[in-house]
């Protein structure tokens, strides 16, 4: 069975430009998050869909955002790039329960230059 | 808010030594998961262990086994007869069932041969 998959694996981007990112959840999973990786920061809740809602957000700006598509799909459109948004942005996905195993992709590594 | 401490950055043992990776959290929730992950160089966290807040029982699933103590906050995961695959960096992550996994600093794992 397929895992979480993710594209692109690598991407880079100029500063002020947008990012989109793409993930797919393991078969049977409505629940996506978005996790971001920078450097020094550690790794950092960002989003989480369950069928098709936004249901719960982590401390970032605006300009992070994404949906969820009706086949559980989802992306991540990261506007006016920054620099310091050059990250690793790691997609996971579950069972909509709580306390379900969470499990990630191998990520999209962005660069912002 | 809650604080995951993985006090341990960096640990290196020798093949077949058994080592364990310590974490402490805070929470103000009852109920909550608590996970590990691991991070090889290839980026993927990979899921190990979950544990839920009201079964403190611990368990031994091949090679890993953790110690879960709610009292004191303390979600300890040993490996045992580490390989040199095993050399990653290893994440414990709490869970209070809105998703957002606050991940720890990571404990730099090294097997030597």
């Amino acid at each position: 069975e397929a895992g979480v998959t993710q594209s692109p694996t690598h991407l880079i981007k100029t500063r002020g430009q947008q990012a989109t990112l793409r993930c797919s959840p393991i078969s049977g999973h409505t629940s996506v998050y978005w996790y971001q990786q920078a450097l020094g920061l550690g790794l950092q809740f960002l989003l989480w869909y369950d069928e098709g809602e936004e249901r719960n957000r982590g401390n970032f700006p605006p300009r992070f955002s994404g949906r969820q598509f009706p086949n559980y799909s989802s992306e991540l459109n990261v506007n006016a790039l920054e620099l310091e948004d050059s990250a690793l942005y790691l997609c996971a996905s579950s069972f909509g329960q709580a306390g379900n195993t969470i499990y990630f992709g191998e990520g999209s590594w962005l660069t912002v230059v | 808010a809650q604080k995951v401490t993985q006090a341990q950055t960096e640990i290196s043992v020798v093949e077949k030594e058994d080592v364990t990776l310590d974490c402490v959290y805070e929470t103000r929730d009852t109920t909550y998961y608590l996970f590990w992950y691991k991070q090889p160089p290839s980026g993927e966290l990979v899921f190990l262990i979950r544990r839920n807040s009201f079964d403190e029982q611990n368990e031994i699933s091949g090679r890993y086994s953790w110690n879960f103590q709610k009292s004191t906050s303390s979600f300890n995961f040993t490996i045992t007869a580490s390989q040199v695959v095993d050399s990653a960096v290893y994440f414990c992550a709490p869970d209070t069932g809105r998703r957002a996994l606050t991940f720890g600093s990571g404990t730099r794992l090294q097997v030597q041969p």
